[in-house]
């Protein structure tokens, strides 16, 4: 089974609202975390990453927190827009060259 | 201008045929991974390659087969032995790197669809 899930599989949000969306994984060994985002037809788009020495790290409007007890990473999106809708996955490192993504996460802007 | 060029954006097949899908970087990256996406669901990796003339199997190698005779280049066979292959096809490529961190970036993907 896949080692790295989302809780939920769709989100809606108001647009200005900040978002949050969780993601779960199963591998202790991981140490690099990504989160990208993929638009409608199109390959996924680096977001922000994150290494497991560190708990958060922010970028523009974007925010990723990691917790290592619980093995649970989330991405936090400041006043979401429009041009956020998208399907948001996580990925993981667990030390090799593989990559292992989530089942993605389709954020939904309310008008 | 560099990145991850993939080809063509949609291809259509006869049951029965096989086809190759293009994956062109001149990021000079080392690792090309090429993956299958469904509808509503993740990436699968079915192979990638961490250098010229090595691949290796992912997930869901069955039915698809690779080459990397060229650092830029990782072109992807969808056999007639794969039983269901239309899916939206994402080729990435990465640096390798010692400590095993891995950005991968993505091509723009190759829609399959076998009438």
């Amino acid at each position: 089974g896949e080692s790295v899930g989302l809780h939920l599989p769709t989100l809606s949000v108001q647009e200005g609202d900040n978002s949050i969306i969780n993601c779960a994984y199963s591998n202790s060994a991981s140490d690099y975390f990504i989160w990208y985002k993929q638009e409608s037809g199109k390959g996924p788009q680096f977001i922000i990453d994150i290494r497991s020495n560190m708990d958060k790290r922010q970028g523009q409007r974007v925010t990723v927190l990691l917790n290592k007890t619980v093995k649970h990473l989330s991405l936090q999106i400041a006043a979401t827009q429009p041009g956020d809708s998208a399907v948001y996955f996580c990925a993981e490192n667990p030390g090799d060259d593989k990559i292992i993504f989530g089942k993605g996460t389709r954020l939904h802007i309310l008008p | 201008d560099g990145g991850i060029t993939q080809s063509p954006k949609y291809l259509f097949r006869k049951e029965g045929q096989n086809v190759t899908l293009s994956c062109e970087q001149n990021l000079n990256h080392d690792a090309m991974y090429w993956y299958r996406q469904d509808p509503g669901q993740g990436l699968r990796l079915i192979y990638y390659s961490q250098i010229v003339n090595d691949f290796q199997k992912g997930d869901i190698a069955e039915g698809y087969s690779v080459s990397r005779e060229k650092k830029e280049s990782f072109p992807l066979t969808v056999t007639s032995a794969q039983k269901n292959p239309t899916a939206f096809y994402l080729c990435a490529s990465s640096i390798v790197s010692a400590r095993g961190y891995n950005e991968q970036f993505f091509g723009p993907g190759t829609r399959l669809t076998v009438l």
